[in-house]
C-alpha cells in the first residue's frame, strides 16, 4: 500500500487566497483526521470523519476552514480566505477499527506545509 | 489545561545512555495510548503502543500508571539513530490527543 497520500506537499500562498489540501487515506480504512502542526501549539486535531461522515469538527478554528470526504478514498481541507496565522504543517491520517485488538493506531501523510504571506 | 503534557526537553545524552520520558494524562477515561517518533520535517509515526502490563520492543520499554496517569518511555542503548521528537499519544472516544513532544539527540 502507498500509505496515506497528501498534496500538495508546498503551498505557498498570499492572505486572502483560497488553499486546498487534499488527503488520499489507505485503502479500507474507516476514520480519516485531519491535523495542524505549529512549534507553539504542537499537534492539533481539526476535524475527522468516519466512514466518510464529519463525526467531530470542534477542532476547527473557524468559519475560515471547511473539510469534506466525499468517498471513502478522498478528503479536502479548505481554508477561505488564509490568513498568515494559518501557516502550519497540516496533517491527514487514517485508521481502521478493528474490533480484534484493542488498539488501533494511526497512520500520517507526509504533510502539506503551507505558508502564507 | 492540556490533555496531554509532556516535558519538551530537549535530553541530550551519549550513544550508549539510558533515557527516560514521562508524559502526564487528564482524561481517566483514556482508553488507549501510545508513542509516535517524529523525525524533523516528517510525519509522526507509531513507535509503539501501551499496554496495562508494560511491554518492550527490543531496547524500547514502555508503562502505564493508570493510577497515575503518567506513561513512560525508556530507550537503553541509546542509538544515534534515536534523534527525534517523542510524542506521547492518548486516546478517548475516538479523538487522539498528542502531547508537544519530547525532543532527544543522541550525541556520538
Amino acid at each position: 500500500d502507498a500509505g496515506v497520500i497528501q498534496s500538495p506537499r508546498h503551498e505557498v500562498t498570499e492572505m486572502g487566497q483560497e488553499v486546498t489540501l487534499r488527503c488520499k487515506p489507505i485503502s479500507g480504512h474507516d476514520y480519516l483526521f485531519w491535523y495542524r502542526q505549529t512549534m507553539m501549539r504542537g499537534l492539533e486535531l481539526l476535524i475527522y470523519f468516519n466512514n466518510n461522515v464529519p463525526i467531530d469538527d470542534s477542532g476547527m478554528p473557524e468559519d475560515r476552514f471547511s473539510a469534506k470526504m466525499p468517498n471513502a478514498s478522498f478528503s479536502t481541507l479548505k481554508i477561505q480566505p488564509s490568513e498568515p496565522r494559518d501557516s502550519a504543517v497540516y496533517f491527514c491520517a487514517s485508521s481502521f477499527r478493528d474490533s480484534s485488538t484493542p488498539q488501533e493506531t494511526q497512520y500520517f501523510g507526509p504533510g502539506t506545509r503551507l505558508l502564507v504571506l | 489545561r492540556k490533555e496531554v503534557e509532556q516535558d519538551p526537553g530537549p535530553f541530550n545524552v551519549p550513544e550508549g545512555a539510558t533515557v527516560a520520558f514521562n508524559c502526564t494524562y487528564s482524561n481517566s477515561a483514556s482508553q488507549s495510548f501510545f508513542w509516535y517518533r517524529q523525525d524533523c520535517r516528517k510525519e509522526p509515526k507509531l513507535l509503539m503502543s501501551v499496554y496495562s502490563s508494560g511491554n518492550e520492543d527490543g531496547r524500547f520499554t514502555a508503562q502505564l500508571n493508570r493510577a497515575s496517569q503518567y506513561i513512560s518511555l525508556l530507550i537503553r542503548d541509546s542509538k544515534l539513530s534515536d534523534s527525534a521528537t517523542y510524542l506521547c499519544v492518548v486516546n478517548y472516544r475516538k479523538q487522539f490527543y498528542f502531547g508537544t513532544g519530547t525532543s532527544l539527540t543522541v550525541i556520538p
